[in-house]
């Protein structure tokens, strides 16, 4: 079974601070995982995969495999970055299933 | 290119009743997946779709179904309604397996 644990339900950082989102999987095969951002009242929206590798909006993601371990992480928070963050699996099987952690809510304090 | 859109916006039921809530996705994209989001559980993945075939399905009961048609717009429905189906459903599209996901803005289910 796969399993996406995000341990912390509120993270509150002070503007200019670094900043890490923990998220934890379990998964027997090759994942493939992604970080979900909800701004308020707007949709879930992709923030980036770790096929990519790739730095959006200043974050950046690395997969640990020896950690089952993909947290995201910003060198300096801002206030903007204020916003509901899930942390998700893709198997890697033919069928594609989708596993969310609960959420982590980022809150930057100016 | 409009986004993924979803109907009703809200849904007020009573328990035993049925609903059905539609999905319509980006114009090319093929895969519906539908899940559930509630405070406590966060987003938990009802099912999804590829061209009109269910290919994987979450743990939840037999009461939520769901189909997609040939144009690719999915339905859900939910039969026998529990207050524990308060929820807000949302569908996500993608152009195949493995690309990310695109979300609509959700049905917000109430049953009372």
């Amino acid at each position: 079974a796969q399993r996406v644990t995000q341990p912390e339900k509120l993270l509150s950082v002070f503007k200019g601070a670094p900043v890490e989102l923990k998220c934890n999987y379990s998964y027997s095969g090759s994942p493939e995982l992604f970080w979900y951002v909800q701004y308020s009242r707007q949709r879930l929206q992709l923030l980036l995969r770790h096929i990519s590798r790739e730095s959006i909006k200043g974050f950046t993601a690395d997969l640990n495999k020896g950690e089952t371990s993909f947290h995201l992480k910003k060198p300096f928070a801002q206030e903007e970055d204020s916003a509901m963050y899930y942390c998700a699996l893709m198997n890697s099987g033919g069928y594609q299933k989708v596993t969310f952690g609960t959420g982590t809510k980022l809150q930057v304090i100016p | 290119k409009a986004g993924v859109t979803q109907t009703p916006r809200y849904l007020i039921k009573t328990r035993g009743q049925q609903v059905t809530l539609s999905c319509s996705p980006i114009s090319g994209h093929r895969s519906v997946s539908w899940y559930q989001q509630t405070p406590g559980q966060g987003l938990q993945f009802l099912f999804e779709y590829f061209s009109e075939t269910q290919r994987n399905k979450g743990n939840f009961p037999g009461r939520f179904s769901g189909r997609q048609f040939s144009n690719s717009r999915s339905e859900m429905n939910v039969s026998t309604l529990e207050l524990g189906d308060s929820a807000l459903y949302l569908c996500a599209s993608s152009f195949g397996r493995g690309e990310k996901l695109f979300f609509g803005s959700g049905t917000q289910l109430s049953v009372l």
